[in-house]
């Protein structure tokens, strides 16, 4: 039972232009939500984090929002650049451990 | 400044081999994670360790052991590979919780 899902496994934006990708979540008992980001053959690193009492934290050009009655977590990413083709993923923390969905690849073009 | 190192970054295995995965963590922290990373699945938890003498499943842990040998070091043994075990590994330790995870830079691993 995924607890996180990513609905759309590949976007493409142009250099410049916003960003956006999403997330939905079925346990509302999560008590923060994250953002990694993975480059090819490289492990995920942290990008940025929501706690579950927040709808919206902001970090230079990356900004998350959560819409708790809804269950979804997004990230806008303003503006695009190409160092931000990745893979990225929206795990979700509870009970001490991340939960991963299946990840969203950005893809920047010049 | 190594943070969570992997070894080996490849590995090839015939079907019913036997092999264990070292991950080694230099940052003195607490809980150590095991995931698989397959296409189209995301990352899965294998196993973790939220301390040193700790170990607990995860989501997929079956034809899989771990040990915790101390507090920097964290293996994965694969008893009796199988060709469903191919993917990349990745380990990652964290002291901080939420956004205190530090993955290494993964193991590919394919079973023939």
């Amino acid at each position: 039972d995924q607890q996180v899902k990513q609905n759309s496994p590949s976007l493409s934006v142009q250099e410049g232009r916003i960003s956006i990708l999403n997330c939905d979540y079925t346990n509302s008992m999560f008590d923060y939500f994250l953002w990694y980001k993975k480059y090819p053959a490289e492990g995920p690193t942290f990008l940025i984090s929501i706690s579950s009492i927040k709808d919206k934290n902001e970090d230079g050009r990356f900004t998350v929002f959560l819409n708790k009655s809804a269950k979804h977590l997004s990230l806008h990413i303003v503006p695009s650049q190409p160092g931000d083709s990745a893979v990225y993923f929206c795990p979700s923390f509870g009970n001490e451990k991340l939960t991963f969905g299946t990840g969203t690849r950005l893809t920047i073009i010049p | 400044n190594a943070g969570v190192t992997q070894t080996p970054k490849f590995q090839v295995l015939k079907t019913g081999q036997s092999m264990t995965l070292q991950c080694a963590q230099d940052m003195n922290h607490n809980s150590m994670y095991w995931y698989r990373q397959d296409p189209g699945m995301g990352l899965r938890l294998i196993y973790y360790s939220a301390s040193e003498g700790t170990t607990d499943k995860g989501e997929v842990p079956n034809g899989y052991n771990v040990s915790r040998l101390n507090k920097r070091e964290f293996s994965l043994r694969l008893e009796s590979a199988a060709p469903s075990q191919t993917s990349v590994y990745f380990c990652a330790s964290s002291g901080q919780g939420r956004y205190g995870y530090t993955f290494g830079s993964g193991t590919r691993l394919t079973v023939v």
